[in-house]
Order: structure tokens, then sequence, then C-alpha cells
């Protein structure tokens, strides 16, 4: 998917260690969200923004901070990683509640 | 706030078999439903969606779904499935009164074609 990449795909973490995982999109959307997908749990949303300079709380926020300091960039960080955000971690992008969502391939995210 | 769940975790089928898939919502407002696929490894792609007007609406790869709003349901059908449907599904809502609403997804279902 060329509108929406995420880096890095793969990262191993110890337990403490902090990192940012960056989403950039180059559709020129407004809207742009985190979610992460566990095994069961289907997406839940983590963070998301509805412009530049925005940021908002989603479903489990909690570990996570993000920032929108450009509009095509959507950075999610966590600054002390846990066990329990092993998962892979989406990034997603829209123009509006009815337009669809546009993903990124994915980071899978193993904390040890 | 809206949720949404889908009744079936997995789904196992034979080839050229019906599937239905089921999703039921809830929300205090009007929607727009989604349904999303998501292949091995990949992220997730849009099937089909509804927004307003005829409530069967149809999407890629065969797909259909129907919005019922009196049963609060949007489930996922295809009269004959491929091996290559298999996958796992997700229903989606959003409210249509917030432009910047996120979509909140059910936890899936897992579809199973064997031959």
């Amino acid at each position: 998917n060329a509108g929406v990449t995420q880096t890095p795909k793969f990262r191993v973490l110890k337990t403490g260690q902090s990192m940012t995982l960056l989403c950039a999109q180059d559709m020129n959307h407004e809207y742009m969200y985190w979610y992460r997908q566990d095994p069961g749990m289907g997406l839940r949303l983590i963070h998301y923004s509805v412009g530049e300079g925005t940021t908002a709380k989603g479903e489990v926020p909690d570990g996570y901070n993000v920032s929108r300091l450009k509009k095509q960039n959507f950075l999610l960080g966590l600054e002390s990683a846990a066990p329990s955000q092993t998962s892979v971690y989406f990034c997603a992008t829209h123009q509006g509640s009815n337009s669809p969502l546009h993903f990124g391939n994915g980071t899978r995210l193993t904390v040890t | 706030a809206q949720s949404v769940t889908q009744l079936d975790s997995q789904v196992p089928v034979f080839e050229e078999a019906p599937v239905e898939l089921r999703c039921n919502y809830s929300s205090s407002v009007s929607v727009y439903l989604f349904w999303y696929v998501q292949y091995p490894n990949q992220g997730l792609q849009l099937l089909l969606k509804y927004l307003s007007g005829s409530t069967l609406v149809k999407g890629i790869n065969g797909f259909e779904a129907e919005f019922n709003k009196s049963q609060t349901s949007f489930h996922l059908r295809k009269p004959s499935v491929h091996i290559s449907d298999t996958a796992e599904y997700f229903c989606a809502v959003s409210e249509s009164n917030q432009a910047g609403t996120a979509l909140i997804f059910g936890k899936g279902t897992t579809l199973s074609v064997s031959s």
C-alpha cells in the first residue's frame, strides 16, 4: 500500500526500552489512527488525530504517546516498553467517517 | 459510544458452499458500516461499506452485506466461496454525525475454506 508507510516492519525490545513507530501518508488525509491487533481481540484504537497538531485518546491509550507535528506523519511512542505491548501495530488514515480507512502493512513488535 | 459484535470467531466451510458472517452493532446515533478483510501477514483492505440508501451493498470478490436497522445487523454473505477467501474478516462502525470519528472494529471472524 504505497499510500501509508509504516517503519519499522519488525522490532524486538527489552522491557523498559523506548521506541517510536513512524507512520507516513501521502494521501493528504486529515485523519490518522494507530491501532493494535492482538489475537482474538480485533483492532483496538490507541490514539488518533483529526488534523495537524491534534491528538486524542482511543480505547487503549495507556503506555503510549503520539505526536502529529506534520500533516503527513503520525508518530507512536512507547516510553517504557512492557511485554503487554507485544502486538502488531497498524496505522490508518482516511478523509472522514464516511470514507474507508487506508492501512499500512503493520509493525510487529515483540517486548521481552 | 458505539460497539461491534461479531458473533462467530471461526467459520469453517467447504469450497463452493455459501457463507454468512454475522455482525451486530450498537449505537445511539446513525452509523456507517464497513467490512474489511485481512489476508495473512497483510494489512486490512475494504470489502464493502454502507453509508446510506439501499440496504443491500455489494463489494469486491462477490461479497455482499445487508444493513438491517431494526436488528442492528450488517451480515456479510457470499453465495459460493473459494479457497482464496480464507482470511480474517472484520466488521467496523463509525458514527455518521462526527466527521473525525474513528472506526470501532469487531474482534474478527476467521473464515477457513477447505476443499
